[in-house]
């Protein structure tokens, strides 16, 4: 079964710092994999996917993020951290394609100090 | 265009009762999912219709269930309503022609069961 972790349920960092979000997957057949960010009292936005193509996707906001097959990897990194930013971030998997079935990461959530 | 929106936005219920949630789609979108998202399990897939039929299920009870119009417009039923049913339940559209499509999230209708 697939699966996704997240390293680190909260992460913080200064205003102005590089963000790293840690993801890591499981799966036996290249997965298609995103990020979503969710505001308070919000669904869910799309930060960025990786489907097939080039391995260093860029996203909305700023963000990128790196699939590495090898390390089954799809961190989400930021190189300046902006107040705005602040939010709880989820990975995502899905390896079936046209299927809408996502299977999320527990969330990472990120406070950025002033 | 207008994006996903979900009815009630809130919603208090008794152990035992039933409850109904509504989703509209995205116009032309003909995907529907819904999730169920609480502090401890995370963002769990429920089930994705398409073309008035279920497509997908996730592992849950039987008390689950949804349906969806020839409008695309969905709902999900939860019966006999357990205290642990709590939680943000949340439905995205996609439009689904063959690759991947991005899901677009509605703001989740939050169900407390009291």
């Amino acid at each position: 079964a697939q699966s996704v972790t997240q390293l680190g349920s909260h992460v913080s960092v200064s205003e102005g710092a590089l963000v790293l979000l840690r993801c890591n997957y499981s799966s036996s057949v290249p997965p298609y994999l995103f990020w979503y960010v969710q505001y308070p009292n919000q669904g869910l936005q799309l930060l960025l996917k990786y489907t097939t193509g080039a391995t260093l996707v860029k996203g909305i906001n700023g963000f990128e993020a790196e699939f590495k097959k090898s390390e089954t990897s799809f961190h989400l990194t930021k190189p300046s951290a902006h107040m705005s930013d602040a939010a709880e971030y989820f990975c995502a998997v899905s390896l079936i394609q046209g299927a809408q079935k996502l299977v999320f990461g527990q969330g990472t959530r990120l406070t950025i100090n002033p | 265009k207008a994006g996903v929106t979900q009815t009630p936005r809130y919603l208090i219920k008794t152990r035992g009762q039933q409850v109904t949630l509504s989703c509209s789609p995205i116009s032309g979108h003909r995907s529907v999912s819904w999730y169920q998202q609480t502090p401890g399990q995370g963002l769990q897939f429920l089930f994705e219709y398409f073309s008035e039929t279920q497509r997908n299920k996730g592992n849950f009870p039987g008390r689950f269930s949804g349906r969806q119009f020839s409008n695309s417009r969905s709902e999900m039923n939860v019966s006999t309503l357990e205290l642990g049913d709590s939680a943000l339940y949340l439905c995205a559209s996609s439009f689904t022609g063959g690759t991947y499509n991005e899901q677009f999230f509605g703001p989740g209708t939050r169900l407390t069961v009291l």
